[in-house]
């Protein structure tokens, strides 16, 4: 059973050009989750989805970022015009059910560079 | 405002003996706490947790303490293997039951053979 995939693993962009980062959840999870880490910092919690719907964006910059999880295919994080203050690893993770934090398995990251 | 914190980025051990990893937070509604581990190129994966109800829990090599009183929780590895080199992030939130939890920076743990 593979685990959780996310490509690219190593993304970069120029001021300015748009980034989209890809998750595939395990197979038979329905949740994905995004987070973020900033150098430095801790992981910091983004967005909540399931299929076609975000159930929690709260962590979500308010402008440029976006997130979805169609029903075929795999989630999408994308932002717009990337600053380099957006320079970051980000992960995500998924799960059978929207409970504790144990419960998600992580993917391996997608580490994004912004020149 | 880093709500839980971890002071030291690194440590390191002689393989067989003890490692401790500290984390401290600031927010006394925090009633649930994990550690999570994680290897380069790999996503963190859960190791251990303890309830606020709790001082300690214990899962085989890995012994988590928590100190209400001082806000401060650690991780004990005993005996400490070249395997257990990696990040280990401690997380907290204030409801168990939530998929939002406060992670610290990480310490980088390496064991030495």
């Amino acid at each position: 059973n593979a685990g959780v995939m996310q490509n690219p693993r190593h993304l970069v962009r120029r001021r300015g050009q748009e980034a989209r980062l890809r998750c595939s959840p395990m197979k038979g999870h329905s949740h994905v989750y995004w987070y973020r880490q900033l150098p430095e910092e801790g992981l910091k919690f983004m967005v909540y989805l399931q299929k076609e719907n975000i159930i929690d964006e709260s962590g979500m910059p308010k402008e440029r970022f976006s997130a979805e999880f169609p029903k075929e295919g795999p989630s999408i994080l994308r932002i717009q015009q990337v600053v380099r203050g957006d320079s970051a690893a980000y992960f995500c993770a998924s799960s059978t059910s929207g409970r504790t934090v144990y419960e998600q398995y992580f993917g391996p990251g997608t580490r994004l560079t912004v020149t | 405002d880093q709500q839980v914190k971890q002071n030291s980025p690194s440590l390191s051990v002689q393989e067989g003996r003890i490692s401790i990893l500290n984390c401290d937070y600031t927010n006394s509604m925090f009633d649930y706490f994990l550690w999570y581990k994680k290897y380069p190129a790999e996503g963190p994966t859960f190791l251990i947790s303890i309830s606020s109800i709790k001082d300690k829990n214990e899962d085989g090599r890995f012994t988590v303490f928590l100190n209400k009183s001082a806000k401060h929780l650690s991780l004990h590895i005993v005996p400490s293997q070249p395997g257990d080199s990696a990040v280990y992030f401690c997380a907290a939130s204030v409801d168990s039951g939530t998929y939002k939890y406060i992670f610290g920076t990480g310490t980088r743990l390496k064991v030495l053979a």
